[in-house]
């Protein structure tokens, strides 16, 4: 079956550090790849996504490319803020339709210190 | 509504009780999901609910839970029996065509 793997955590940065999350997946299809913050004490929202190889999804800074031959989505931002510190999860579907469900990675959080 | 509403935010309970679990999707999403988020594990596929289509239950975990959605609009997941192991925050998601979700902010249930 699908699934999602995301390095362990927790990670700790000092403010303006580069980040790099990984994530690797393993896919029967062709599915879509999406990474979904959680940020203390607020629901799980959208933070980027890509819907077929070599895409590349961004928002608010940050960046993942959906690499088919590596089977990864890797997560980055040059320059991370306090505000960034929140729950990062990777997750993929075939969406919309039939197979849209979410399969999610474990998490990681990440702490940023002014 | 503006968003997906979950109730209650904080459920405890005992072991061995039943608890019934309510999510109110955004208006005119026809997909609704629930989650259950534990620590160390992510994030759970546990039921999928599509229009009038019959849901997709492969993620439920036992046949202690179940959910049903009336009127495809809101849904309850109840878990009968409560056990220790079924402490979570459990998540509600709704689409209106199976890409861009909305969560709630989810229940979190303590089984004591």
């Amino acid at each position: 079956g699908d699934s999602v793997t995301q390095m362990e955590g927790p990670v700790t940065l000092s403010e303006e550090a580069f980040l790099t999350i990984n994530c690797t997946y393993t896919a029967t299809g062709y599915p879509s790849l999406f990474w979904y913050v959680q940020y203390p004490g607020e629901g799980l929202q959208l933070l980027l996504k890509a819907t077929k190889a070599d895409d590349k999804g961004s928002n608010k800074g940050f960046e993942a490319t959906y690499r088919k031959e590596t089977t990864s989505f890797h997560l980055e931002k040059g320059s991370v803020q306090v505000s960034d510190s929140a729950v990062y999860f990777c997750a993929l579907s075939y969406g919309p339709g039939a197979n849209s469900k979410l399969t999610f990675g474990k998490g990681i959080t990440l702490s940023v210190r002014p | 509504g503006a968003g997906v509403s979950q109730s209650p935010s904080n459920k405890v309970t005992e072991k061995g009780k039943d608890v019934e679990l309510r999510c109110d999707p955004i208006s005119g999403h026809t997909a609704l999901y629930w989650y259950r988020q534990s620590l160390g594990q992510g994030l759970e596929f546990l039921i999928y609910f599509q229009g009038n289509s019959a849901p997709d239950k492969s993620g439920l975990p036992s046949d202690r839970f179940s959910a049903e959605r009336t009127g495809g609009s809101v849904s309850t997941l109840t878990i009968q029996r409560t056990q220790q192991e079924d402490s979570a925050v459990y998540l509600c998601a709704s689409s209106a065509n199976g890409e861009k979700y909305t969560f709630g902010s989810g229940t979190r249930l303590t089984v004591v």
